[in-house]
């Protein structure tokens, strides 16, 4: 059963870039995706990006191309979404989900990063 | 960018009541679609995948149907665990989207 484990809430002020980590446990990391969908305050869902954690092929949304890095770390089981270029829009909890059985839905949620930008 | 309506958007209901949840696909997406509900401060929890495939250990009282540009949630007799806000999410293009949400509270 993949577990996902999500590194601590950050503070940033506007124009920062902050680093979210989502470790995995097991052993079939590199045989599934990772997405990063975050949740501003009182806001629907949104879908960031994925990536495979096996060929690392990626894939962004267009709302966050250019501001967003997915990278992994196969020998860490861990996935990371660096984001740049932040403003108070930016407060939310991101979440890493992952479908390690392949279906059509997030199996699996990493407990949530919140994402707090203040100056 | 394909746009996902819930409704309704707020729904009170009483343990035992059935009760439905509609999303509409601004196009369609076959039944790449999936259901998940979410309690305050925690992550969601996928209930169904590919429009009506029960996730496996979510109970039965469960069900969802549709296809293209219509589905359906519902929930055969509500009980005191199951009042959360319900998302739909489409998995047929990218970006990946989300309904608004629909949230089920006590009545």
């Amino acid at each position: 059963q993949v577990q996902l484990v999500q590194s601590g809430a950050e503070v940033k002020k506007p124009g920062a870039s902050v680093k979210v980590s989502c470790k995995a446990s097991g052993n079939t990391f590199t045989s599934y995706a990772l997405h990063w969908v975050r949740q501003a305050p009182g806001q629907r869902l949104e879908w960031m990006g994925w990536i495979h954690a096996g060929s690392g092929n990626t894939k962004y949304s267009q709302r966050f191309q250019g501001r967003v890095t997915i990278s992994r770390d196969t020998s860490a089981n861990t996935a990371y979404m660096d984001l740049r270029s932040l403003t108070s829009e930016d407060t939310a909890v991101y979440y890493c989900a992952a479908n390690p059985g392949g279906l059509y839905g997030m199996e699996v949620w990493g407990q949530g990063t919140t994402v707090t930008v203040s100056s | 960018d394909i746009q996902l309506t819930q409704s309704p958007s707020f729904l009170s209901a009483s343990v035992g009541d059935r009760v439905t949840i509609t999303c509409r696909a601004s196009q369609g997406i076959s039944s790449y679609l999936a259901w998940y509900h979410q309690k305050p401060g925690r992550a969601p929890k996928l209930l169904i995948y590919s429009a009506s495939t029960l996730q496996s250990g979510v109970p039965s009282r469960f069900s969802g149907s549709g296809s293209g540009t219509e589905f359906t949630l519902t929930i055969s007799s509500l009980q005191p665990e199951d009042f959360a806000t319900y998302y739909c999410q489409q998995f047929n293009s990218y970006p990946l989207t989300f309904g608004g949400g629909t949230k089920v509270e006590i009545k």
